[in-house]
């Protein structure tokens, strides 16, 4: 889980496959973030999802949320090389802030 | 749509001296503004949160000393490194929000910052 962990987490899978990366939280939230950072470019949001939704879907990408155990995952459908990036869950702290897990490094190969 | 410029892209100074970056919101409203910056190893740190017309929040670690920030509009804000050492190298990023949107952060490239 991205919060539990001090490091980046890598994980390479095999072009068609599914994924699911997992975040686990602390501090009480309403909403938890999942971005996208590619290499040499900021992070850009692609799923939002709230405490009153427990699953989300965009695409190929479904989030959900649970917040009785506090954790929230991310999962990819038959994955693409173009999803190779740095993903990254985040959730709002005190007074507006956003705390970034410390990511995963997803590898997606042909 | 919404998009965060943020310059200069790279940056090279020498220890003790500073330098200046700028992030300019395009296509909304920048209520408030994160300031991050990213380590190699991809964590985050959030330097300071500024929100216009409130006091600019720094968190532990970072100071206005350090780190002075203005925020004079809702398109823009520019952060100061002053006295850059190696330890504050990394991936300065502004992250910006428009709260007539959600909670979302829109995101620069990143100023990169080296010291020699």
């Amino acid at each position: 889980s991205q919060w539990g962990e001090e490091n980046l987490q890598a994980l390479s899978i095999q072009e068609g496959e599914d994924v699911t990366m997992n975040c686990s939280y602390k501090t009480y939230t309403t909403v938890v973030h999942w971005y996208r950072q590619d290499s040499g470019r900021g992070p850009a949001l692609i799923i939002l999802i709230r405490s009153n939704e427990r699953e989300k879907r965009s695409g190929r990408l479904r989030a959900t949320l649970d917040t009785s155990s506090q954790s929230s995952s991310l999962s990819i459908t038959a994955a693409q090389c173009e999803d190779t990036a740095v993903y990254f869950c985040a959730h709002g702290g005190s007074g507006n802030k956003l705390i970034f897990g410390t990511g995963t490094l997803l590898s997606v190969k042909p | 749509g919404a998009l965060v410029y943020q310059y200069p892209r790279r940056t090279i100074c020498k220890s003790g001296t500073s330098m200046r970056m700028e992030c300019q919101a395009v296509g909304f409203q920048a209520t408030s503004v994160a300031w991050y910056r990213q380590s190699p190893q991809k964590t985050f740190e959030l330097i300071a949160l500024s929100t216009v017309n409130s006091a600019i929040k720094y968190e532990q670690n970072f100071t206005q000393e350090k780190f002075p920030i203005s925020h004079p509009n809702l398109s823009f804000s520019s952060m100061t490194v002053l006295n850059a050492y190696l330890e504050d190298r990394g991936l300065y990023l502004c992250g910006a929000r428009d709260r007539g949107v959600d909670e979302r952060l829109f995101f620069g490239h990143g100023t990169k910052l080296s010291v020699l």
